[in-house]
């Protein structure tokens, strides 16, 4: 079974609409740690957050916004007012305690378009 | 702060050639890393990793082969390209443990033809 799913596999939005990116991930560990990373065309993966498993408060930052819910077992992702700098495939990451090794989801593709 | 470098940016190679590929990082010490290889328009798959000097772990048997000769320097080989090795490498960093933050270089995009 996959330890992290991204169920939505591309978006398409104008610029300036919300969008909401889903992560469920999967595990037995009580310690553990979410990600997300940008990918945007030139390649490079960009660290956008990382959080614990006894945070679930939500955070945001500027536009980015993240939604902790560890009764569903989900770690979602908002945009507000999306911008076309914006496009880019956007992963999800679990890592567990004792585990070297994140294990990824296969990634939204967000396009926003002008 | 932190950086790293990969090179060489894109390469071409024909099947059966060899493959180097170099990652270094500057700006910390004894940092684990790792390499990751992403097939076109897929997920990242985990190929390597390393906590030190000469201590390297594979997550995928395959054509590959890892070294870490220097702290700070992480190098992905191959003997025999396959065209399945074709794909966008990515190298990643992380200081402490094992769930911290990894920071990923530039990429190196492999086509073999």
């Amino acid at each position: 079974a996959q330890k992290v799913t991204q169920a939505q596999t591309e978006i398409s939005v104008v610029e300036k609409e919300d969008v909401t990116l889903d992560c469920v991930y999967e595990t037995r560990d009580t310690t553990y740690y979410l990600f997300w990373y940008k990918q945007p065309p030139s390649g490079e993966l960009v660290f956008l957050i990382r959080r614990n498993s006894f945070d679930e408060q939500n955070e945001i930052s500027g536009r980015y916004s993240w939604n902790f819910q560890k009764s569903t077992s989900s770690f979602n992702f908002t945009i507000t007012a999306s911008q076309v700098v914006d496009s880019a495939v956007y992963f999800c990451a679990l890592s567990e305690a004792g585990v070297n090794k994140f294990y990824f989801g296969s990634g939204t593709k967000l396009n926003v378009k002008p | 702060s932190q950086t790293i470098h990969q090179w060489p940016a894109t390469l071409v190679q024909p099947v059966g050639s060899p493959l180097s590929l170099e990652c270094t990082v500057e700006g910390t010490s004894n940092p684990n890393l790792y390499w990751y290889r992403q097939a076109a328009g897929r997920g990242l798959q985990l190929l390597f990793y390393s906590v030190g000097i000469g201590q390297i772990s594979s997550e995928v048997p395959q054509n590959l082969s890892a070294s870490r000769p220097q702290d700070r320097q992480f190098i992905l080989s191959s003997k025999k390209l396959l065209l399945s090795d074709s794909g966008f490498y990515l190298c990643a960093w992380s200081v402490g443990t094992n769930t911290d933050t990894q920071y990923f270089g530039p990429g190196t995009r492999l086509t073999v033809l």
